[in-house]
């Protein structure tokens, strides 16, 4: 398996103002993370694909420019939304790839909850 | 593309007993990955089990079973003697093991099961 961080685990913000959420594998170098936004009883949507040291790939319809990802080392992935609005209220998640025996799966984070008000 | 389908928006299972919850999908991928993942009310996304579209034997896991029908194209978790702590969400998952598409998991709507005592 993976064990995988996030900070903060909550944070309640102003409309307008940044939030930066940290993903951090914990027990091995990790090329690839995963970013998700999960609404509330609704099913986990990708949001990008974050790669250490090159750009990350972003889902049709996200703003790469609202929600900046950065992975600058192995082993940290950092997901900043600016000039965060109540509409972007939501469970933020990431994962990362490891493996379970002789298969490659993703083990998610605690997830972080974001409030905007 | 690729989709996934759990057609059971909730559930209630008696403690003890076994519940099956259904998940169906939809790829053009010659060969994929299926997965099970549990999401309790914290948040964190727990892996369960994995069933390889090409593997001869369906999965288990202690008490998780799954049950691949590949030409029904279905992927069905069983839970057998349930327990309360298995009160939860579960999502189906896929993933293409075409390595272009970079493990991405594309999830189901997810299924809440309720154990009771």
């Amino acid at each position: 398996g993976a064990v995988v961080s996030q900070h903060p685990s909550w944070v309640i913000c102003k409309s307008g103002t940044s939030v930066k959420i940290e993903c951090r594998s914990l027990d091995f170098q990790a090329t690839t993370m995963f970013w998700y936004r999960q609404f509330p009883k609704q099913s986990l949507m990708l949001m990008a694909t974050s790669n250490e040291g090159s750009k990350a790939t972003y889902e049709q319809g996200v703003e790469k420019d609202k929600f900046l990802i950065n992975h600058a080392s192995l082993t940290l992935s950092t997901l900043t939304v600016t000039s965060a609005h109540p509409e972007d209220s939501s469970f933020y998640i990431c994962s990362v790839i490891g493996t379970s025996g002789r298969t490659e799966t993703q083990y998610f984070g605690p997830g972080t909850r974001l409030l905007v008000l | 593309a690729q989709k996934i389908t759990q057609t059971q928006p909730g559930m209630f299972v008696q403690e003890k007993e076994a519940v099956t919850l259904d998940c169906t999908y939809d790829t053009s991928d010659p060969s994929y990955g299926l997965f099970w993942y549990k999401q309790p009310s914290s948040g964190e996304m727990i892996f369960l089990i994995y069933q390889g579209s090409y593997d001869q034997q369906n999965a288990t896991e202690g008490r998780y079973s799954l049950n691949f029908q590949k030409a029904r194209k279905s992927a069905n978790l069983v839970i057998s003697a349930s327990q309360l702590g298995d009160s939860a969400m579960y999502f189906c998952a896929m993933r293409g093991q075409i390595k272009a598409a970079g493990n991405k998991l594309t999830f189901g709507g997810g299924t809440r099961v309720l154990v009771k005592p």
